[in-house]
């Protein structure tokens, strides 16, 4: 079956401008994760959405947020972009969700950001 | 201080080494994850543990829950096996570690 999906692959933003990154789980997982892995902090935990409605987030600013949507497909936007904020962002999708026993996760390819 | 503690932060293996890596973490967990990453940023799931040890292949993976210590075995370890290996442990949400950077040198 399809894996985890993830586009754009690579972009390059302006500083100031907002962006939108697209996951696309594998079929039937209700759970889709996102995450940021930079090579000074690591990956670091953004935020859980599960049927539609966000679970669990970490300790990001509000220009970091997300949505999901009926089909499980989930959006991740940053606005007012930082040079900070150039990253791999990867996503996860699972059955349950990243905090629940036995739930394996699957993780995309990762988009890669970069804000010049 | 971070919630989860991996070393070695870099590895290098002779072809054919058994190697250890290990992870130590200080948060309450539902489950430990072994992750591996490879250049160009795909991450795999290796193993996902609660207790005991796990075995797949040349790899094997253990957790101590009441020393919230976790440790990935490679035996007979083969260049393909170089990579990043992430621990991380899910509570309320994913902690991760910092990673150790594997190289097998044929």
């Amino acid at each position: 079956k399809a894996g985890v999906t993830q586009t754009p692959r690579y972009l390059i933003k302006t500083r100031g401008q907002q962006v939108t990154l697209s996951c696309s789980p594998i079929s039937g997982h209700r759970s889709v994760s996102w995450y940021q892995q930079t090579p000074g902090q690591g990956l670091q935990f953004l935020f859980e959405y599960f049927s539609e409605t966000q679970r669990n987030k970490g300790n990001f600013p509000g220009r970091f947020s997300g949505r999901q949507f009926s089909n499980s497909r989930s959006e991740m936007n940053v606005s007012t972009l930082e040079l900070g904020d150039s990253a791999l962002y990867l996503c996860a999708s699972s059955l349950a969700g990243p905090t629940s026993m036995n739930t394996e996760a699957f993780f995309g390819q990762g988009t890669r950001l970069t804000v010049v | 201080k971070n919630e989860v503690e991996q070393s070695p932060q870099n590895l290098t293996a002779q072809e054919g080494e058994f190697i250890t890596i290990n992870c130590s973490y200080s948060v309450g967990i539902s489950a430990l994850h072994w992750l591996q990453q490879h250049p160009g940023g795909g991450i795999v799931s290796l193993f996902m543990l609660s207790s005991g040890k796990k075995k797949h292949g040349r790899l094997i993976a253990t957790i101590n829950i009441q020393e919230k210590h976790s440790s990935l075995h490679i035996t007979a370890s083969h260049p393909r096996d170089s990579a990043v290996y992430i621990c991380a442990v899910t509570g309320n949400q994913f902690y991760f570690g910092t990673g150790t950077s594997l190289t097998v040198i044929p």
